[in-house]
């Protein structure tokens, strides 16, 4: 496995703090990703980035922010507003955004709210 | 919207029997589809997708427009088999990204 890493491995954090999940690729992918994994929900696209300086908001982007100023890292803040923050992250890239374009995970960030 | 239902959490076959895991969309338009796979303590991963017409380690998947369905099926499941699967679905459509949703998932446990 390569390609695309996520840090830490695992996070704990105290209620009302930000806290920020690192993605790295090396694949020269344009194109980036941000899901959350919850048991029973599967995954759910928090934000999305087709290429870099830009981004956009999936489904539950309430409570995270990202930034894309470099191609291969794509950095998610878990902010004080999101109200139930504790779940798995998952970090994705693909080449492009067309349809035959593959979507490549991190091996993700198991976020713990004490 | 487009939907994704994988009806079953957990699906328990002997090693050797075979293996249909079920997925059902809903979607207006032409969609593709996908099977991942996550294997303990391994990453999420592409298996297969709809659009290759591909057979991957042993596994296959129709899609079925009129029962609007996408089952992933291998003849004899082995015990590497066991791992999560999730079905996701993406409109083919031109313009602008086109989300990837995903189901809940089915657990995959083959028993020796």
């Amino acid at each position: 496995d390569g390609g695309i890493t996520q840090s830490p491995k695992y996070l704990f954090r105290k209620e009302g703090q930000n806290v920020t999940l690192s993605c790295e690729q090396n694949l020269n992918h344009d194109a980036m990703y941000w899901y959350r994994q919850d048991p029973g929900q599967g995954l759910r696209l928090i934000y999305y980035s087709q290429i870099v300086n830009d981004f956009q908001k999936g489904d539950i982007a309430e409570g995270y922010s990202v930034s894309r100023e470099k191609k291969e890292s794509f950095p998610l803040t878990v902010t004080s507003a999101q109200k139930n923050p504790t779940a798995f992250y998952l970090c994705a890239s693909s080449m492009g955004t067309s349809i035959t374009d593959t979507q490549y995970f991190g091996p993700g960030t198991r976020l713990t709210v004490l | 919207a487009q939907r994704v239902t994988q009806p079953e959490k957990l699906l328990s076959v002997f090693k050797g029997a075979p293996v249909e895991l079920k997925c059902n969309y809903s979607y207006s338009g032409s969609p593709e589809l996908f099977w991942y796979v996550q294997y303990s303590r391994q990453r999420l991963q592409l298996l297969l997708r709809h659009i290759s017409r591909e057979s991957i380690k042993g596994f296959t998947a129709d899609l079925n427009k009129g029962e609007t369905s996408f089952h992933l099926k291998k003849p004899f499941a082995q015990e590497e088999d066991s791992a999560m699967y999730y079905c996701a679905l993406r409109p083919l459509a031109s313009g602008g990204y086109q989300k990837v949703t995903f189901g809940t998932g089915t657990k995959l446990q083959v028993i020796p």
